[in-house]
């Protein structure tokens, strides 16, 4: 059964980086077809997609973000990362790793983790 | 990017009641559209993909139809679990967008 779970700090001061770690179980994050999301929801809001990367290194992302996202694989650990540069307290929002998005049958989500940016 | 907009916003129903939400889309996207179920606090759920074919294990009182720009999901007869809040989702192009969320509320 894939599984994700989402790790990091709960609260960044502004103008500070953003780290994030999905740690994947039952999938190895280098089979093919797997693209690694990541996904926010600010609070009482809708969804806005932030990316994806793939486990050979290629990456898109939404260009709303793009000059602040760094995303990177670490296939060792089964691990994807988001890092977002220069925050402010519109990034404070609960942040998601999802995975076979675009892909017909079943698709899997983390939980979510509340990310708050405040000094 | 491809603009998806959803209607109504929110809407208050009955247990039992048809109900049906749409999703417009700013330009074609063939049937590339999910629609997702949220409940607080949790991740969303996917019901629907490619338009039209139910998730496995979701209900069959789900139902999507609609191709290009003009989509619908419906809930057949609405149960207590089905409050929540559903977003539709586009994968046609990059960047992936999401409609504004429907909050399905009890009457």
């Amino acid at each position: 059964q894939v599984q994700l779970q989402e790790s990091g700090p709960g609260l960044v001061n502004p103008s500070q980086t953003l780290s994030l770690t999905c740690t994947v179980s039952g999938v190895s994050i280098s089979t093919g077809g797997y693209y690694w999301n990541w996904i926010r929801q600010h609070p009482g809001k809708g969804l806005e997609w932030i990316g994806y990367i793939y486990y050979s290194g290629t990456s898109y992302y939404n260009p709303s973000l793009e000059s602040r996202v760094t995303m990177s694989v670490d296939t060792s650990n089964n691990q994807f990362s988001l890092k977002l540069t220069s925050v402010t307290a519109a990034d404070t929002a609960v942040y998601y790793c999802a995975t076979r998005l675009v892909i017909a049958g079943s698709n899997y989500w983390g939980q979510g983790i509340l990310v708050a940016v405040s000094p | 990017d491809i603009q998806m907009t959803q209607s109504p916003s929110s809407l208050s129903a009955s247990v039992g009641d048809r109900v049906t939400i749409t999703c417009r889309a700013s330009q074609g996207i063939r049937n590339d559209l999910g629609w997702f179920q949220q409940k607080p606090g949790k991740a969303p759920k996917r019901l629907i993909y490619a338009a039209s074919s139910l998730q496995s294990g979701v209900p069959s009182r789900f139902s999507g139809s609609g191709s290009g720009t003009e989509f619908t999901l419906t809930i057949s007869s609405l149960q207590p679990e089905d409050f929540a809040t559903y977003f539709c989702l586009q994968y046609n192009t990059y960047p992936l967008t999401f409609g504004g969320g429907t909050k399905v509320e009890i009457k």
